[in-house]
């Protein structure tokens, strides 16, 4: 099946700096990949819709100026949190959507937590 | 808004036994997933229903999907300790025309298969 990659894997770093997560379509093509959060015991929950080529669209109440993300091509998308706090402390997962295919393949998963 | 709900969430069973999960949701869709999440890990795709009436299986898990009752069901035949995991059922809403997209989790059920 299609893989989907993330780095890192898991983060500590300290209240208001920023980290960026990659997230990557290993052996296809994704027009669109997507960026969830899921903090402990609870649901995934949609952050931002990432297209190539164009601007992301972010769900309500998800701060598109703290979460930046580029789509800068058909095999990668990355997720900044920009000057990060403990709150932002989470498990953040992407997935990615094949050109020709229904299902969405999601990656390994980003474990931050701020100190 | 799209509603996902999921019950029971959680579910302690011996093995041997079978048992349902139930997925309701809100909306119309005809693109449901169910995904399997072993703890400290992402999602592992179980399967992909795209139709009134599809109905999967893989081993002892059968997933089946009514579009009109806005209704899946997972079951579990003869349970293994290995089937211990969160389960989550998650609706597809792109392409509907409702301008959401992505998936939108259930809040999963957490299945404990004692010997």
């Amino acid at each position: 099946g299609a893989v989907v990659s993330q780095h890192p894997s898991r983060v500590i770093c300290k209240s208001g700096t920023s980290v960026k997560i990659e997230c990557r379509s290993l052996d296809f093509q994704a027009t669109t990949m997507f960026w969830y959060r899921q903090f402990p015991k609870q649901s995934l929950m949609l952050m931002a819709t990432s297209n190539e080529g164009s601007k992301a669209t972010y769900e309500q109440g998800v701060e598109k100026d703290k979460f930046l993300i580029n789509h800068a091509s058909l095999t990668l998308s990355t997720l900044t949190v920009t000057s990060a706090h403990p709150e932002d402390s989470s498990f953040y997962i992407c997935s990615a959507r094949q050109v020709i295919e229904e299902t969405q393949y999601f990656g390994p998963g980003t474990r931050l937590l701020v100190l | 808004e799209l509603k996902v709900e999921q019950n029971p969430l959680f579910l302690s069973m011996q093995e041997g036994k079978n048992y349902t999960i139930y997925c309701n949701y809100s909306t119309t869709s005809d693109r449901l997933y169910w995904y399997r999440q072993d703890p400290g890990k992402s999602l592992e795709s179980l399967f992909v229903l795209l139709s009134n009436g599809a109905v999967k299986q893989e081993g002892r898990l059968m997933a089946s999907l009514d579009t009109k009752a806005r209704l899946s069901t997972l079951h579990i035949t003869a349970a293994v300790h290995d089937l211990s995991a969160t389960y989550f059922c998650a609706v597809d809403m792109t392409g509907s025309g409702g301008g959401a997209d992505g998936l939108t989790f259930g809040k999963g059920t957490h299945l404990i298969i004692q010997p």
